[in-house]
């Protein structure tokens, strides 16, 4: 198993640009998540799913559009970069069976917006 | 409002001197609380899951444990290679249609050699 894949690793964005960051996972988990990390600010979270054609806001959703079509994949779209959206992004996942249960958390993608 | 608080911000110990994270927390009711290890420039990985005051856990060297208001992550005779930031979270009851994480801000430890 490969976990939780997330890509880009790194990505430079000019503001007002588009771009779509990728996350997937091969465990069948029904849950996924998008959660963003900032000095001194802990991991929040963005957006969730838990199941595919089904998602949901989170603690910070501005400026920030998920769907999800497949069970395995959880793509996060920023329409519009902002300088405010420099930050590391984490997306996790687990399973929802009888329950909440451990979330596993992908790599990380740096997205820097100048 | 729920929230968790982690001390001390940093660390640093020498090998072989054993000390303990602090996780406090003030949730409406706990679902689960969640222990992570991050590497620089790395995902959060997986630690240690406790459910209730009382349970504890371990694994090689470290040792978390949970009580009504906060957990500790003690380390026994840490080794360099335990360098990393620890990430304590709370899944609060009223998460349970969100399976929304709350994280305090980490502890930055350092074990020289």
């Amino acid at each position: 198993n490969a976990g939780v894949t997330q890509t880009p690793k790194f990505q430079v964005l000019k503001t007002g640009q588009s771009m779509t960051l990728q996350c997937a996972q091969d465990m069948n988990h029904e849950y996924m998540s998008w959660y963003r990390q900032d000095p001194g600010m802990g991991l929040r979270l963005i957006h969730y799913s838990v199941g595919a054609g089904i998602t949901d806001q989170g603690e910070v959703p501005n400026g920030y559009n998920v769907s999800r079509s497949t069970t395995e994949d959880f793509p996060l779209r920023l329409l519009s970069a902002a300088p405010s959206q420099t930050s590391v992004y984490f997306c996790a996942s687990s399973r929802v069976t009888g329950g909440w249960e451990t979330q596993y958390f992908g790599p990380g993608t740096r997205l820097l917006v100048l | 409002e729920d929230q968790v608080t982690q001390s001390p911000e940093a660390l640093r110990l020498q090998e072989g001197e054993s000390s303990s994270l602090n996780c406090s927390y003030t949730v409406s009711g706990l679902r689960g609380l969640f222990w992570y290890r991050q590497d620089p420039g790395k995902g959060p990985e997986f630690l240690f899951t406790l459910y209730s005051a009382g349970e504890e856990k371990e694994k090689e060297r470290l040792k978390a444990t949970l009580t009504k208001k906060e957990s500790f992550l003690h380390i026994t005779a840490p080794k360099p290679e335990d360098s990393a930031t620890y990430l304590c979270a709370v899944q609060p009851h009223g998460s349970s249609n969100t399976g929304k994480l709350i994280f305090g801000q980490g502890t930055t430890l350092q074990v020289k050699p």
